[in-house]
């Protein structure tokens, strides 16, 4: 079945304790992106990938890193989370020529107390 | 950046009602996309528009690339409960190869049997 995995679905953590989300997909997508959605912003892109080694930002890459050394593989990761980076997180991607099919994940709730 | 506003934020319906909701910018995009997502998961691609005046159906769903192409329209004839979700309009202005999408806030969408 294609999809988009993300792993955890749930994670409550501590101000300043590293976490990484992860993100695979089995669809051979070149591009995958990170979004967050708060209630009234609707989803923001914090990261997207082109493919492989290619990472660039989005609109709300502040507190945030990735890295894309598979094509499968697009992990998100919070050196130090904060609490406003409580969010929930989702994980797309796509192929190449299909830019605007979106297959996204189920999402990741993340609280930073 | 570009920002899209999307009305109503939230619609409570009676099941066979139809429902219409749009979405504004103060840019133009090429293109403007629907997505629906259900509860605990992730958006779903419903319907994409790609010409200026397009009117795209899928079922009961119908919608509209705006002339102005600062706009578009979802319309939602007969609903039935399993509408109920958040629906999210996204467009592309274009400038980039993978398709960068800005979301509106949201309409949640209540169907009450």
């Amino acid at each position: 079945e294609a999809q988009v995995t993300q792993n955890p679905r749930y994670l409550i953590t501590v101000t300043g304790k590293k976490l990484t989300v992860t993100c695979s997909q089995n669809m051979n997508h070149e591009y995958m992106s990170w979004y967050r959605q708060d209630p009234g912003l609707g989803l923001r892109q914090i990261y997207y990938s082109m493919n492989v080694e290619v990472t660039d930002k989005g609109d709300v890459p502040e507190g945030y890193k990735v890295s894309r050394k598979e094509k499968r593989n697009f992990p998100l990761i919070l050196e130090s989370p904060s609490p406003n980076q409580t969010s929930l997180y989702f994980c797309a991607s796509n192929r190449q020529g299909f830019r605007y099919e979106q297959y996204f994940g189920p999402g990741t709730r993340l609280t930073v107390t | 950046g570009q920002q899209l506003n999307q009305s109503p934020q939230s619609m409570f319906i009676q099941e066979g009602e139809d429902v219409s909701m749009n979405c504004t910018s103060s840019s133009i995009f090429n293109t403007w996309l629907w997505y629906k997502q259900d509860p605990g998961e992730g958006p779903v691609l419903l319907i994409a528009l790609y010409k200026a005046g397009e009117l795209t159906s899928n079922g009961r769903l119908t919608a509209q690339f705006g002339t102005t192409r600062k706009d578009s329209f979802l319309n939602i004839s007969a609903s039935i409960p399993s509408d109920v979700g958040i629906y999210f309009c996204a467009g592309d202005a274009g400038g980039t190869s993978y398709g960068k999408l800005t979301f509106g806030q949201g309409t949640i969408l209540t169907v009450h049997p």
